[in-house]
């Protein structure tokens, strides 16, 4: 059972620089979610999709674009990386009913992103 | 807005010994879940243990358990006859049915001494 996969685990990048990390999920979860966790600290919601074709802002958006085109996959888009970029990123994916919560959610493996 | 607390940074406990996690959490909401991510090294998120508001009954699974007292909004996780393998970066995190957003503490690390 592969669960919530990221690509890549390990990236460094320059300043200005853009890049896609990928995320994909073999579960069928409707819920998608990418997460940033900072050194020292919890993370925080970037963005999250409820279904295919359908997005919304987290708490962190600002320097990223996501997209869902498919129920499956969840890239998250950094566009003119700068270093307060630098963080650990976390895709996740659940299942929920139309109005229910509880249900558990499973996160990726994370991906380490430098900017120098 | 949910906001989560973790007062503790560090704590350190003897193997076979118990501790407790603290965790505080404001809210409005009425329904709501609440829950225990263990995060070792790796940096995989685990989850411990999840609690239902409504659910009077304090959440147990094997040697973790918590004390939910809903009024004091406060949420804390024991570790019984901790093990070297519970060393890690725990995070209390809270959950409402809006989009099943959880909400994460800053986190506390706890280390275990042979």
């Amino acid at each position: 059972n592969a669960g919530v996969t990221q690509t890549p685990k390990f990236r460094i990048l320059k300043i200005g620089q853009s890049m896609t990390l990928q995320c994909t999920q073999d579960m069928n979860h409707n819920y998608m979610y990418w997460y940033r966790q900072d050194p020292g600290m919890g993370l925080k919601l970037i963005y999250y999709s409820v279904g295919a074709g359908i997005t919304d802002k987290g708490e962190v958006p600002n320097g990223y674009n996501v997209s869902r085109s498919t129920t499956e996959d969840f890239p998250l888009r950094l566009e003119l990386a700068a270093p307060s970029q630098t963080s650990v990123y976390f895709c996740a994916s659940s299942y929920s009913r139309t109005g229910g919560f509880g249900n558990t959610i499973y996160f990726g493996e994370g991906s380490w992103l430098t900017v120098v | 807005a949910q906001t989560v607390t973790q007062s503790q940074p560090e704590m350190s406990v003897q193997e076979a010994e118990t501790v407790t996690l603290s965790c505080t959490y404001d809210t409005s909401e009425s329904d709501y879940y609440l829950f225990w991510y263990k995060q070792p090294p790796s940096r995989q998120m685990i989850l411990v243990i999840r609690q239902e508001a409504y659910k009077q009954q304090n959440a147990t699974e094997n040697r973790f358990s918590v004390n939910f007292q809903k009024a004091a909004k406060s949420f804390s996780l024991k570790i019984s006859d901790s093990q070297l393998g519970d060393a890690a970066m725990y995070f209390c995190a809270f959950q409402t049915g809006a989009n099943s957003k959880l909400t994460f503490g800053k986190g506390i690390t706890l280390s275990v001494r042979p």
